[in-house]
């Protein structure tokens, strides 16, 4: 079974801020990776597929790289509505895990 | 316009069983490389697949919980069933219940609170 590890935990940065948050996969997923936003009592919005590729509606702040097993989610310039946890998950094969998550938080 | 809502108790007794259904609405499990799942998540921790059915009644189970899940489907009225056996206070979390194409999740249901007590 595949393992995702997401690193740092905890993300502490100011509104304008780069946010640069990693997905380390146990065994390679090709690009078969996805990320999710989740807010407090919402469920979560997919954000990136395939590594890359941005859902419906995500601004172009957010972008996706990597493949094999690092992965990397990019948030260019911090808004206040990104304050949020964020997972990665694969679909290389089932089960389907999702990491840990990463808080990013305002400093 | 896809929407999945959950319905099922909000508390259950230790070692009863949960029912929980999903009904969805603007897709048919019936079309090709359509899935709906469950994916819970207990209070403060991270997100965890349960169970998955496809279109052609494939059905997918999280390895640790395969022996207490079972995931059914009734097409013609839009639901998926997932039911968990013994239940246990660890199970307290937020159940959802997810539509999925292709492997990935872009569509959710709001979520339903399930809290193990007697």
């Amino acid at each position: 079974e595949i393992v995702l590890t997401q690193s740092p935990a905890t993300l502490s940065l100011s509104p304008g801020e780069r946010a640069t948050l990693s997905c380390r996969a146990s065994q390679s997923v090709s690009s078969y990776l996805a990320w999710y936003q989740q807010k407090p009592g919402q469920a979560p919005r997919l954000l990136i597929y395939d590594a890359s590729n941005r859902a419906t509606g995500i601004p172009a702040r957010f972008s996706g790289s990597g493949s094999g097993t690092d992965f990397t989610l990019t948030i260019s310039s911090l808004e206040p509505e990104d304050f949020a946890v964020y997972y990665c998950q694969q679909r290389s094969n089932w089960p389907s895990p999702f990491g840990g998550g990463t808080k990013v938080e305002i400093k | 316009q896809i929407t999945l809502k959950e319905s099922g108790p909000t508390l259950v007794k230790p070692t009863q069983t949960l029912t929980l259904t999903c009904t969805f609405s603007g897709f048919s499990l019936s079309t090709s490389g359509v899935g709906v799942g469950w994916i819970r998540q207990p209070p403060g921790k991270a997100l965890e697949w349960l169970a998955l059915i496809y279109w052609d009644d494939d059905k997918r189970y999280s390895p640790s919980l395969k022996s207490r899940l079972t995931i059914t489907k009734d097409t013609s009225k839009n639901q998926v069933v997932l039911t968990m056996t013994n239940m246990d206070p660890v199970d307290t979390a937020t159940y959802y219940c997810a539509h999925t194409g292709g492997g990935y999740i872009s569509y959710w249901g709001q979520g339903t609170l399930v809290t193990v007590s007697s």
